[in-house]
């Protein structure tokens, strides 16, 4: 069974782009989350989708944002990119069902640097 | 607001030992609790994840307790390796609107032969 699938793995961008970042979960899970990690904030919460809907989204401007397709796979976008967006972007999938959470899995990580 | 805290932040032992890794949380209505290993450079592994009714979890040389009410839970790896040097991270699952996991600052390990 194939695990999270992040692409691309490593990219390089300057002030002021923005970037995409595509997530495929593991089959059959419908719940996709993103975490941001830095070494300063360490991991934190970025937004969570759950049948092509945003269901939370945690302290981050308006320039992050995200979207679900019907085949569970998400992408998040980040505009107008800053040098502190600079982090390593993870990606977890997970069994959900109405308010019943499973464990959640990650991918490997898609490592942003922003010059 | 939830915290999570580990303690140590560093921990270099050698093969063979036994050992324990920390975590605290501040508020005790969680939902779940989630270790996992991350490698250099690499994503998350699950190690165990234990539900907010359950008081331990066991994979292998590995034991994950909780206890809610003091805000703690640690992870006891047995018989130390090399292999199993890398960062651990604790994670508290939270679900209100939706389900989210706060995480600790993570415990380095270093297994040393």
């Amino acid at each position: 069974k194939a695990g999270v699938t992040q692409t691309p793995r490593y990219l390089i961008k300057t002030r002021g782009q923005q970037v995409t970042l595509s997530c495929s979960p593991i089959s059959g899970h419908r719940s996709v989350s993103w975490y941001q990690q830095t070494p300063g904030q360490g991991l934190q919460f970025l937004f969570e989708y759950f049948s092509e809907t945003q269901r939370n989204k945690g302290n981050f401007p308006g320039r992050f944002s995200g979207r679900q397709f019907s085949n569970s796979r998400s992408e998040m976008n980040v505009s107008t990119l800053e040098l502190g967006d600079s982090a390593l972007y993870l990606c977890a999938s997970s069994f959900r069902q109405g308010a019943i959470t499973g464990e959640l899995f990650f991918g490997e990580g898609s490592r942003l640097t922003v010059l | 607001k939830q915290e999570v805290t580990q303690i140590p932040a560093a921990l270099s032992v050698p093969e063979g030992e036994n050992l324990v890794l920390n975590c605290s949380f501040t508020d005790s209505a969680i939902y779940n609790l989630q270790w996992f290993r991350q490698d250099p450079g690499k994503g998350l592994t699950s190690l165990l994840l234990i539900q907010s009714s359950q008081r331990e979890q066991t994979s292998g040389r590995l034991n994950a307790s909780l206890d809610k009410s003091s805000g703690r839970s640690t992870l006891y790896i047995a018989a130390s390796q090399p292999g199993d040097s890398a960062t651990y991270l604790c994670a508290v699952g939270e679900m209100d609107s939706s389900y989210k996991l706060i995480f600790g600052s993570g415990t380095r390990l270093l297994v040393r032969p």
